[in-house]
């Protein structure tokens, strides 16, 4: 089945660590997203990739830093600058990025600080 | 961004129909009405969208107002498994957005009564 893996479901970070979440989709999609939610919140935008090689920093970027070296995957990273990371983080991939194309969601990394 | 106004909450028997409003006043013409929804603790799910036209899919209807001012998400025979925040989203073209980005607000949260 094509779909969209995020691992790990459950992540706890020490402070000044980083740590990376992992987001493969098999539906060859050129567009991947990284959302972060916070309870009873919309999703909100970190970064974005419209393909392979380039990706540009959504609405809350700071703390998080991605990269794009296949078009299965886009790792994200929350880094020790990130001062408050406890979320879920939700990647997500479309064909493209144009308005009529559905996006595609994960089932989400919950990150927790120790 | 143009904004969406939805019911904070919903309640509906099961295998009953349910209509889903939102306004969406502020709408330009490029932008197209979608709408997700997401169970507790899973990532949000695309249900369907549509730009002036009423749409149909195996998962529900779309009904837009001939001014595209309102839009109501149908599900025809509610069932318990129905049961999630429904967002309504309105997505702009990728100039005006970064990189055809979902922007979330608070949703709908529909419960079903067997």
């Amino acid at each position: 089945d094509g779909g969209i893996t995020q691992s790990p479901k459950y992540l706890f970070r020490k402070e000044g660590q980083n740590v990376t979440l992992s987001c493969e989709q098999n539906l060859n999609h050129d567009a991947m997203y990284w959302y972060r939610q916070d309870p009873g919140q919309g999703l909100r935008l970190i970064y974005y990739s419209q393909i392979v090689n380039d990706f540009q920093k959504g609405d809350i970027a700071e703390g998080y830093s991605v990269s794009r070296e296949k078009k299965e995957s886009f790792p994200l990273t929350v880094t020790s600058a990130q001062k408050n990371p406890t979320a879920f983080y939700l990647c997500a991939s479309s064909l493209g990025t144009i308005s009529n194309q559905p996006q595609h969601f994960g089932d989400g990394t919950r990150l927790s600080i120790l | 961004d143009a904004k969406t106004t939805q019911p904070n909450s919903m309640e509906s028997n099961e295998e009953e129909p349910v209509h889903l409003p939102c306004n969406h006043s502020t709408i330009s013409g490029t932008d197209y009405i979608h709408w997700y929804r997401q169970l507790p603790s899973q990532g949000p799910e695309y249900v369907i969208h549509g730009l002036t036209s009423n749409v149909n899919n195996r998962m529900a209807s779309l009904a837009i107002a001939e001014d595209r001012k309102s839009s109501t998400l149908i599900l025809h025979r509610a069932t318990l498994r129905d049961a999630a925040v429904y967002y309504c989203i309105l997505r702009a073209p990728m100039i005006y957005n970064q990189g055809g980005k979902l922007i979330f607000g608070q949703g709908t949260e529909l419960s079903v009564k067997p």
